[in-house]
């Protein structure tokens, strides 16, 4: 199993700030992961599929990066609403598995 | 839009059968992956398994000998059971939309139930 390590557990930031959240898998997902926002009581938020490419709606302060093994979520000016829980998620080999997590919360 | 919305017993014995239904609208269910995940209270996402529009299946390898998942597009509805279920079984289910972007894409989850909190108690 593709195991995916996120990081910070908790980022503390102030509105306007940028954020940026990192996602390490335990071997090679090709380009093969997606970012989700989750917000308290709500379901996850699919942000960012294929590590780069922006889903419908999705505000272009989210951008991803990244291949293989590491890759980045960011957020260029965080937004009253971007506070939220955040985790990737790898596609390979019909096994799906997320990350722990990280929190965005304000500062 | 598309929108899915879970149903089923809140509360489940120990031992027996979680069942969970997910109710599809605002689209054709055709050529989609129909997943379940779940969420533990106050931790992450486990994928369950997910079930095509032809029937075909795939479960996570932890759960696969107690899972069963089924599809019915007539009804646009797809079904989740769970059996021998123990405390541990306990977390909100998510129903979820599943498919590909591109050729070359990974399979993401686009559209999400509200969720369903299935508490495992006697």
């Amino acid at each position: 199993e593709i195991v995916l390590t996120q990081s910070p557990a908790t980022l503390s930031l102030s509105p306007g700030a940028r954020a940026t959240l990192s996602c390490r898998a335990s071997q090679s997902v090709s380009s093969y992961l997606a970012w989700y926002q989750q917000k308290p009581g709500q379901a996850p938020r699919l942000l960012i599929y294929d590590a780069v490419n922006r889903a419908t709606g999705i505000p272009g302060r989210f951008s991803g990066s990244g291949s293989g093994t590491d890759f980045t979520l960011t957020i260029s000016s965080l937004e009253p609403e971007d506070f939220a829980v955040y985790y990737c998620q790898q596609s390979t080999a019909w096994q799906f598995t997320f990350g722990p997590g990280t929190i965005v919360d304000i500062k | 839009q598309v929108q899915l919305q879970e149903s089923g017993p809140g509360l489940v014995t120990p031992s027996q059968t979680l069942s969970l239904t997910c109710a599809v609208s605002g689209g054709s269910m055709e050529y989609y992956y129909w997943t379940w995940v779940r969420q533990p209270a106050g931790t992450g996402l486990e994928w369950i398994g997910h079930v095509y529009s032809s029937g075909s299946t795939q479960y996570s390898p932890s759960l696969k000998s107690r899972l069963t998942m089924s599809i019915d597009t007539s009804e646009n509805q797809f079904s989740l059971k769970l059996s021998f279920v123990t405390a541990a079984d306990t977390a909100v289910y998510y129903c979820a939309r599943a498919r590909y972007f591109g050729e070359l894409s990974g399979l993401y989850f686009d559209h999400w139930g509200l969720g369903k909190l299935v508490t495992v108690s006697s």
